[in-house]
């Protein structure tokens, strides 16, 4: 049963214009979304999080949306640089529960293309 | 490098033996986590620990696997037995303390078991 899904395995954008990446999650004790990235033979690198309680939350080139009711998140990355060709991975945890276990989805491979 | 340091980065077993995969983590963080990512997949959560307690263990296969974060020292997962389907990425994550914590877990660069 996968609780959070990433419905593209990946995308293609060219250099300069927004990649939308998405994701779908299940388990409505999620109070905690988290997005990372990672390239090949390296660790998951922390890019940016939105807890339950906000529907929008923004860092420089990437802003992330929830929409509670749809149990839907969106990661934007504006404008799209080569550098950020990578896999991009959604996670979510109960905090409220008590829970610090992240539960991630497949990743969403993000091609920018110059 | 003040990052978690993950060692070995690549661990080659033949079945039956054992494997030590270590981690030690972010300076003044004391949470740590084990996450193993199957080819194609996600990571998939196995086990919590602070030091010298394990906190969740509910993603821990029942047999074989097992982990400890001592007073002293890195933390190990340690896989006795290994199967072939134990060939995976293994990543170790850490957090600071605070239970209410807003901080992430991050992650180090994994260890890559093969078992032949």
């Amino acid at each position: 049963d996968q609780q959070v899904k990433q419905n593209s395995p990946s995308l293609s954008v060219q250099e300069g214009r927004i990649s939308i990446l998405n994701c779908d999650y299940t388990n409505s004790m999620f109070d905690y979304f988290l997005w990372y990235k990672k390239y090949p033979a390296e660790g998951p690198t922390f890019l940016i999080s939105i807890s339950s309680i906000k529907d929008k939350n923004e860092d420089g080139r990437f802003t992330v949306f929830l929409n509670k009711s749809a149990k839907h998140l969106s990661l934007h990355i504006v404008p799209s640089q080569p550098g950020d060709s990578a896999v991009y991975f959604c996670a979510g945890t109960s905090r409220g529960a008590g829970s610090y276990q992240l539960t991630f989805g497949k990743g969403t491979k993000l091609s920018v293309i110059p | 490098n003040a990052g978690v340091m993950q060692n070995p980065r690549h661990l080659v077993r033949r079945r039956g033996q054992e494997a030590r995969l270590r981690c030690s983590p972010m300076k003044g963080h004391s949470h740590v986590y084990w996450y193993r990512q199957l080819p194609e997949e996600g990571l998939k959560f196995m086990v919590y620990l602070q030091k010298e307690n394990i906190i969740d263990e509910s993603g821990m296969p029942k047999e074989r696997f097992s982990a400890e974060f001592p007073k002293e020292g890195p933390s190990i997962l340690r896989i006795q037995q290994v199967v072939r389907g134990d060939s995976a990425a293994y990543f170790c994550a850490s957090s600071p303390p605070g239970i209410n914590s807003n901080q992430p877990q991050h992650f180090g660069d994994g260890t890559r078991l093969s078992i032949l």
